[in-house]
């Protein structure tokens, strides 16, 4: 299975700034997804980041509140713009583990706290 | 509108005891069905799944069940070990393999000595 490597692993933000989390895969992958978690809340998919086009968004979330990178197909970033209250959530980076295998690997995730 | 229901948020069962967490899902265009375990600081991992075209599926103390006409599956934990406290999520995905998973909120499995 694939090692994924998200940083930062925590922060704390003030409101009103912008944070990009970095998520790193150790092989080669199509897909990437983008996950939230907010506090007692389910895993919600954010967008799904296919390598040379653009991100797929989710019903409820927008490009401009969170854009994405994809440069590679062992990288891509996340940035939460614009930060409020509301986004303070675990940010979960994952990756399928071999086309169709229906299985996706999470990092660790990243705790952000927006003051 | 939660696709995928899991309406314990949390069970508390003795250890060597069978724990049994429950999931619901509402939307019949879900084929694959996972559970994932998922320690604090930790990002959720794999467990167990299953295939719509079976109602079972074993490894080791883990046995998940699907009932497809009830839109129901469970997942069996025998015996129930220490280590098996976590919050166990399930989650489903439409065929195709191109979307992401749909989760449940999840319920924390708490294993007494």
């Amino acid at each position: 299975s694939a090692v994924i490597s998200q940083k930062p692993s925590r922060d704390i933000c003030q409101r009103g700034t912008s944070l990009t989390i970095q998520c790193q895969v150790d092989s080669q992958v199509t897909m990437m997804f983008w996950y939230r978690q907010q506090p007692g809340q389910s895993l919600t998919l954010i967008a799904t980041a296919n390598q040379g086009s653009e991100a797929t968004y989710e019903s409820g979330f927008v490009i401009d509140k969170f854009p994405i990178s994809r440069p590679n197909l062992t990288f891509s970033t996340l940035t939460v713009s614009n930060m409020s209250p509301e986004d303070s959530s675990i940010y979960l980076c994952s990756v399928e583990v071999g086309a169709g295998a229906n299985v996706l690997t999470f990092g660790a995730g990243s705790r952000l706290t927006v003051l | 509108d939660q696709q995928v229901k899991q309406n314990s948020p949390s069970l508390s069962v003795q250890e060597g005891r069978i724990s049994i967490l429950n999931c619901d899902y509402t939307n019949s265009m879900f084929d694959y069905f996972l559970w994932y375990k998922k320690y604090p600081a930790e990002g959720p991992t794999f467990l167990i799944s299953i295939s719509s075209i079976k109602d079972k599926n074993e490894d080791g103390r883990f046995t998940v069940f699907l009932n497809k006409s009830a839109k129901h599956l469970s997942l069996h934990i025998v015996p129930s070990q220490p280590g098996d406290s976590a919050v166990y999520f399930c989650a489903a995905r439409r065929g195709g393999g191109a979307d992401g998973l749909t989760f449940g909120k999840g319920t924390h499995l708490i294993i007494q000595p």
